[in-house]
């Protein structure tokens, strides 16, 4: 299966609070867990990624948590802003000839309130 | 000095029109890709391109054909254009990794 199921589909949080944004897989064969951040009008912009031989990876407020036998990765915004207000995309990643197959989630819809 | 540029920024046209969009990128990266986002913000990937050669085709409709001019051009000709072609479309690239860097888009309405 090459699905990647994201939730939730929107999340409020008041500034400072630390929204957790969860995916599940299926397909084995990923191998490279990228996180992408899009807001309103521009591309989807890499935030973060994760191999999964890696239980954790943390760059700046953002955090990757992965569980390789529950095949699920989660993002964790720490002291959420509103600046990050934006909708959050999981995906999963596998080599495909020269080139990697992208697959995404769904996206969360984040609001951070002030 | 952007990443990764695609023009038009928007198009609207008739339906069974022909179009295209263009895109470039200037990071010396071999593979490019086409990815579609609907109106419900799912993006998925229609094509991908390593040194212009058509790598990944995902069952998209003939009527969509990619050109690979250069390995720093990827071009999306669109033919007999339907409603349900109204989308975002955007081009990407990378290099010898799976970090890929997506382009601003292009938002293409169909009347």
């Amino acid at each position: 299966q090459q699905q990647v199921k994201q939730s939730p589909q929107s999340l409020i949080v008041q500034k400072g609070g630390i929204p957790i944004i969860n995916c599940a897989y299926e397909n084995t064969a990923f191998d490279y867990f990228p996180w992408y951040q899009q807001f309103p009008g521009k591309g989807p912009a890499l935030l973060i990624a994760i191999r999964p031989d890696v239980s954790e990876k943390k760059e700046g407020r953002f955090t990757i948590s992965f569980n390789k036998s529950a095949k699920q990765f989660s993002l964790h915004i720490m002291d959420s802003q509103p600046g990050d207000s934006a909708t959050y995309f999981c995906a999963a990643s596998m080599a495909t000839g020269a080139t990697n197959k992208l697959i995404f989630g769904t996206g969360t819809l984040l609001a951070v309130q002030p | 000095d952007t990443a990764v540029s695609q023009t038009p920024k928007y198009l609207v046209t008739q339906m069974g029109n022909d179009k295209s969009i263009k895109c470039e990128q200037n990071l010396g990266h071999d593979t490019m890709y086409w990815y579609k986002q609907d109106s419900k913000k799912f993006l998925k990937i229609m094509f991908s391109y390593n040194n212009k050669e058509l790598i990944i085709n995902e069952t998209v409709p003939n009527r969509f054909s990619p050109k690979s001019p250069d390995k720093a051009h990827l071009n999306l000709h669109i033919n007999s254009l339907e409603l349900g072609d109204s989308a975002v479309y955007f081009c990407a690239s990378s290099q010898d990794s799976p970090n890929v860097f997506f382009g601003q888009g292009t938002r293409l309405t169909v009347v």
